[in-house]
């Protein structure tokens, strides 16, 4: 089974606009991180924000906000106020505790077009 | 943040000859380092872990007797493609962590190495 899954492979937002980028998870450890990174035409992976599944808050970074929804398993990324050097690829991945700590598992990547 | 870097940034070669890529942490020591394979519009692809000092994982699928890694040291790994073929041809990155196994510790990634063979 995917550990992460990116439903969207392309989403379309109007600069200034908020836009949610979804990725849903799969494991059965109770201790894990998520992370999303941007990955922009150069190739070069930037990371974004961090979740841990411990954290009672949402993360938030900026612009960027994590929607954890841990029942649910989902940690959908919210980007506000679109600029249009957000477009790019995004990834979300995850880290389980139990499969050493060092792991990425990345989900498939969403790309996202800012329209001016 | 922490700083990655990666050298070549681009290489074509011909068929059956070897190409190294270099992977550096710049401004701290790399307990572990990772390489990745992504395809065009693909996701990352785990090739390898290298630890310094010891042999290196490698993932189920790829051949370690044909991307020879080398973590000589706490700052710089090596990937050699060795007898490189057409389909070798991809986007290789390394990423680098100080290690500690401490989770929210992110992965820094180089920029990434585009790989062409003819």
């Amino acid at each position: 089974a995917q550990k992460i899954t990116q439903t969207q492979p392309g989403m379309f937002v109007q600069e200034k606009e908020a836009v949610t980028l979804d990725c849903t998870y799969d494991t059965s450890d109770p201790s894990y991180g998520l992370f999303w990174y941007k990955q922009p035409s150069s190739g070069e992976m930037i990371f974004l924000i961090y979740q841990g599944s411990y954290d009672q808050q949402n993360a938030t970074e900026g612009r960027y906000s994590l929607n954890f929804q841990k029942a649910r398993k989902s940690a959908n990324l919210v980007i506000s106020a679109s600029q249009l050097g957000d477009s790019a690829m995004y990834f979300c991945a995850m880290r389980e505790a139990q499969t050493g700590a060092n792991n990425l598992f990345f989900g498939t990547g969403t790309r996202l077009t800012v329209i001016p | 943040g922490a700083v990655v870097s990666q050298h070549p940034s681009r290489v074509i070669c011909k068929s059956g000859t070897s190409v190294k890529i270099e992977c550096r942490s710049l401004d701290f020591q790399a307990t572990t380092m990772f390489w990745y394979r992504q395809f065009p519009k693909k996701s990352l692809m785990l090739m390898a872990t290298s630890n310094e000092g010891s042999k290196a994982t490698y993932e189920q699928g790829v051949e370690k007797d044909k991307f020879l890694i080398n973590h000589a040291s706490l700052t710089l790994s090596t990937l050699t493609v060795t007898s490189a073929h057409p389909e070798d041809s991809s986007f290789y990155i390394c990423s680098a962590t100080p290690g500690g196994g401490i989770l929210r510790e992110t992965q820094y990634f180089g920029p990434g190495t585009r790989l062409l063979v003819l």
